[in-house]
């Protein structure tokens, strides 16, 4: 059971750098979420979606964007990278909001 | 004012203590509750989950809700060096579209 995979697990961006850190899910989920959790922080929501073609920002979405293409698929964008976005990022899916949310293993991302 | 506010600590305590973590939220539609535990370098995973007002007990774990003090707590009886983690309370309303977590408690359980 694969559950929420996300990849790379671990990446080091130059500043002014993009790249997209991808989150996939095979167990049908509408929702998908990304968080960013800062040392000794909690969970940030930058956006979320309610499905397939359905976007919408969370708390701190600027400087990245999002997609969703297909159900399983919900890839995170970072455009000109700044070492403000050093973060570990996770991604989430659940059935609905009010059941449980199932976590990826989290990518660390530092921006040098 | 968060909508949801957790003491981070952190909170170290001797093994075999009772433990208690606690979250205050400001919006009292909110209706669903859930504690996440999460162990260093992983993520979140689902410990209790709770539904409006009233406890929940799953083994040494009990969580807790007072809706008309907009207050959950979970406790952990018997508390091993295995519970070390970070804990996050969570919680949504009906017809939400997110779930909204605490900043999460760290939590060392002395051997």
């Amino acid at each position: 059971n694969a559950g929420v995979t996300q990849t790379p697990k671990f990446r080091i961006l130059k500043i002014g750098q993009s790249m997209t850190l991808q989150c996939a899910q095979d167990m049908n989920h509408n929702y998908m979420y990304w968080y960013r959790q800062d040392p000794g922080m909690g969970l940030k929501l930058i956006y979320y979606s309610v499905g397939a073609g359905i976007t919408d920002k969370g708390e701190v979405p600027n400087g990245y964007n999002v997609s969703r293409s297909t159900t399983e698929d919900f890839p995170l964008r970072l455009e000109l990278a700044a070492p403000s976005q050093t973060s570990v990022y996770f991604c989430a899916s659940s059935y609905d909001p009010n059941t449980e949310a199932f976590f990826g293993q989290g990518t660390r991302l530092t921006v040098v | 004012q968060k909508e949801v506010e957790q003491d981070p600590g952190p909170l170290s305590v001797p093994e075999g203590a009772i433990v208690s973590l606690n979250c205050t939220y400001s919006n009292s539609a909110f209706q669903y509750f859930m504690w996440y535990r999460q162990y260093s370098r992983k993520g979140p995973e689902l410990l209790m989950y709770t539904y409006s007002s009233g406890n929940k007990e799953d083994g040494r774990f009990t969580a807790q809700v007072d809706k008309s003090s907009k207050y959950i707590s979970l406790f952990i009886r018997d508390s091993q060096p295995s519970d070390s983690a970070t804990y996050l309370c969570a919680m949504s309303r009906s017809s939400a579209s997110k779930i909204i977590f605490g900043s999460g408690t760290r939590l060392s359980i002395r051997p």
